[in-house]
């Protein structure tokens, strides 16, 4: 099936930019998505962008898109203490039920 | 408020035991969805429902069962032949037709089987 791989641990400091990767393969994806998981929470969606869009900017979130190398990319600028959490990359083709998910980079902020 | 509301959080079975997860949603959404998560790895789909007293298999459905007899509810049971039921379970709705697809979830139920 269609996989979705992103790197499992990110540590950075309190102020510093975090950067989180994901890969996929499906090329028909249409949306990408980044959700947010507190501990022992459900996931809250962050941002999504559109498969024909090469970036997107939402106050300090910095979504990069490169289409051709199927690498989806998240930046947090000025990252905080509140920010640490799993962060899942997931992408649709058609519809919800075929929503993939990575297996979700714990980000640590340390102060 | 508008959202999705699974109980219990905590839930403790003991081998050989069936026991079902609450997901109720206010939101109005079509589709439902029931997803399984453990460490290190993504959440995997167990069943949906797109339509009322209507639902599929996702990739893992084996030893779970749904029903979907209100729209508002999507209930799931783990039963005695799921192998390895201890998970983190994630229920999950949208809105059929909605542009972006987003996926609202509740806060999710930790099953442990002792």
């Amino acid at each position: 099936g269609e996989d979705v791989e992103q790197s499992l641990f990110l540590s950075v400091r309190e102020g510093d930019s975090s950067v989180i990767n994901c890969t996929y393969t499906d090329s028909s994806s249409t949306y990408l998505y980044w959700y947010k998981q507190e501990p022992g929470a459900g996931l809250q969606l962050l941002t999504y962008i559109f498969s024909n869009m090469d970036m997107k900017q939402d106050q300090r979130l910095t979504v990069l898109l490169n289409k051709k190398d199927k690498h989806l990319s998240l930046r947090i600028a000025d990252t905080q203490t509140g920010d640490s959490a799993i962060y899942f990359c997931a992408e649709s083709s058609h519809n919800n039920n075929d929503m993939r998910f990575g297996a979700g980079t714990r980000l640590t902020v340390k102060p | 408020d508008g959202g999705i509301t699974q109980s219990p959080k905590y839930l403790f079975r003991k081998e050989g035991q069936n026991v079902t997860l609450s997901c109720e949603q206010n939101l109005n959404h079509d589709a439902m969805y029931w997803y399984r998560q453990d460490p290190g790895q993504g959440l995997r789909l167990i069943y949906y429902s797109q339509i009322v007293n209507d639902f599929q298999k996702g990739d893992i459905a084996e030893g779970y069962s749904v029903s979907r007899e209100k729209k508002e509810s999507f209930p799931l049971t783990v039963t005695s032949a799921q192998k390895n039921p201890t998970a983190f379970y994630l229920c999950a709705s949208n809105a059929r037709g909605e542009n972006t697809g987003e996926l609202f979830f509740g806060e999710g139920s930790r099953l442990t089987v002792l």
